[in-house]
């Protein structure tokens, strides 16, 4: 079974600051992709950043950033400079290739303070 | 604007009735996913289809139901409802392949009374 794993339910950070999101995941699949995605209140889901798992590089999008680690199933959110429209729910979520669902994890909420 | 549309926005309604969620996907998507997202059971994945066929089926319970008709609309229909499944329940598509992103609609607001 796939799982994702999120083990910060909320953070908080002052404008302008770095914060990171953690991220862990499992899956037997060798090929899958990984994903940030963003619930603001509005209650829209917004993707962040995406990443696939046969890629090495980091991606980047802007103040986003990811660090994944292959080995050791993690894929945690950088965001740089933070600014208050940033406070939001955050979710990761694993999509296998073969499976074809998304799975996501239980999320963190981000508070961003002025 | 993700451009994929979910009717209605928020419904009422109370145990034991039957109600249909409908979800437009973007113009050109051929999957289309439905989700339920509960303070509790968080974003849970329910079920896919992918042209009109069932693709995928996650936590969905007997009592629901979807379908994916040719014009490539679909709809969740939600049967014998209990408390319990009062949620936020999202639709969301994508073109069909793996590597691609998923837009979301807005989401349904149920409340079951």
């Amino acid at each position: 079974a796939q799982t994702v794993t999120q083990s910060q339910p909320e953070m908080s950070v002052q404008e302008a600051e770095t914060v990171t999101l953690s991220c862990t995941y499992d899956t037997s699949e060798n090929n899958y992709y990984l994903f940030w995605y963003k619930q603001p209140p509005s209650r829209q889901m917004i993707l962040v950043i995406r990443q696939e798992a046969y890629k090495q590089q980091n991606a980047t999008e802007n103040r986003f950033s990811v660090n994944f680690q292959k080995a050791a199933k993690s894929f945690s959110l950088k965001i740089s400079d933070s600014q208050l429209g940033d406070t939001a729910m955050y979710f990761c979520a694993l999509r296998s290739y073969n499976t074809d669902k998304l799975i996501f994890g239980t999320g963190t909420r981000l508070q961003v303070f002025p | 604007d993700s451009g994929v549309t979910q009717t209605p926005k928020h419904l009422i309604t109370a145990t034991g009735q039957r109600v249909t969620l409908r979800c437009s996907p973007r113009s050109g998507d051929l999957s289309v996913y439905w989700y339920q997202q509960s303070l509790d059971q968080g974003l849970q994945f329910l079920i896919q289809y992918y042209n009109g066929e069932e693709r995928a089926k996650g936590n969905i319970l007997e009592r629901f139901s979807a379908q994916q008709f040719p014009d490539l609309h679909s709809e969740l229909n939600l049967s014998s409802l209990e408390l319990g499944d009062s949620a936020l329940y999202f639709c969301a598509s994508s073109p069909g392949a793996p590597n691609e992103k998923l837009f979301f609609g807005s989401g349904t607001q149920l409340s079951v009374l």
